[in-house]
């Protein structure tokens, strides 16, 4: 059950856009509209960004959006602030009934 | 508001057992499937189980499949994880998480227990 694949860092300048991407395979990514996004500062619990590919729950700032091509997910966010900075995971329904994470990429607002 | 609180975690030695323990509040417990997701130290997130609503399935990740058992009690709304032949490959922070949707994602989780196997 191998990880998804996410880019270990991405950075960008405060208003800038950055944009994580997570590649999987057609048994999870590719074969389902089931990725959700995760944010995770230093010792804290993870935190729901987005869901089903593209949706925000209520209280994320639409600042945070996602999208799918094929096997791969991205979360791009726009109007980097400080406050984003932290760890994203991707996550998808995998066949089987399983679920899989992405190894997490570290965001850093320069 | 959704409130879910871990306990049971601590260090045990390796090939011993541990149960942890999730406490729901500020929702109806037993309509939704709750999963357990760990983290080892300096580590990624990797899911571990997942129990339907109503008990009547569980799935694993495989490394835990034999060894862990995940259970709930809705008359107490608690989530549970046995876990037995623990390895040193079994620390990290155990999170309880609620399950939206049929394992499409989660929308809350607990703050986390630290489970450390060692000698």
């Amino acid at each position: 059950q191998s990880a998804l694949t996410q880019p270990r860092s991405v950075s960008g300048s405060p208003g800038q856009s950055v944009t994580i991407s997570c590649t999987g395979t057609s048994s999870d990514v590719g074969g389902y509209d089931y990725v959700s996004w995760y944010q995770q500062h230093p010792g804290r619990a993870p935190k729901l960004m987005v869901y089903d590919v593209s949706e925000r729950p209520s209280g994320v700032p639409d600042r945070f959006s996602g999208s799918k091509s094929g096997n791969t997910a991205s979360l791009t966010i726009s109007g980097l602030q400080a406050e984003d900075e932290a760890d994203y995971y991707c996550c998808s329904y995998a066949d089987n009934t399983r679920v899989v994470f992405g190894g997490g990429t570290k965001l850093t607002v320069l | 508001q959704v409130q879910l609180v871990e306990s049971g975690g601590g260090v045990v030695q390796p090939g011993r057992s541990l149960r942890l323990s999730c406490a729901a509040s500020g929702f109806t417990f037993r309509n939704f499937g709750m999963h357990w997701v760990r983290q080892a130290p300096g580590k990624g997130l990797e899911w571990v189980a997942v129990i339907w609503y109503d008990g009547s399935n569980k799935y694993y990740i495989d490394s835990v499949r034999g060894r862990f058992t995940i259970s709930r009690d809705n008359s107490k709304n608690t989530l549970y994880l046995q876990m037995n032949s623990l390895t040193a490959e079994d620390t990290a922070v155990y999170y309880c998480a609620r399950d939206r949707s049929a394992l499409h994602y989660f929308d809350y989780w607990g703050q986390g227990t630290l489970v450390t196997v060692s000698s």
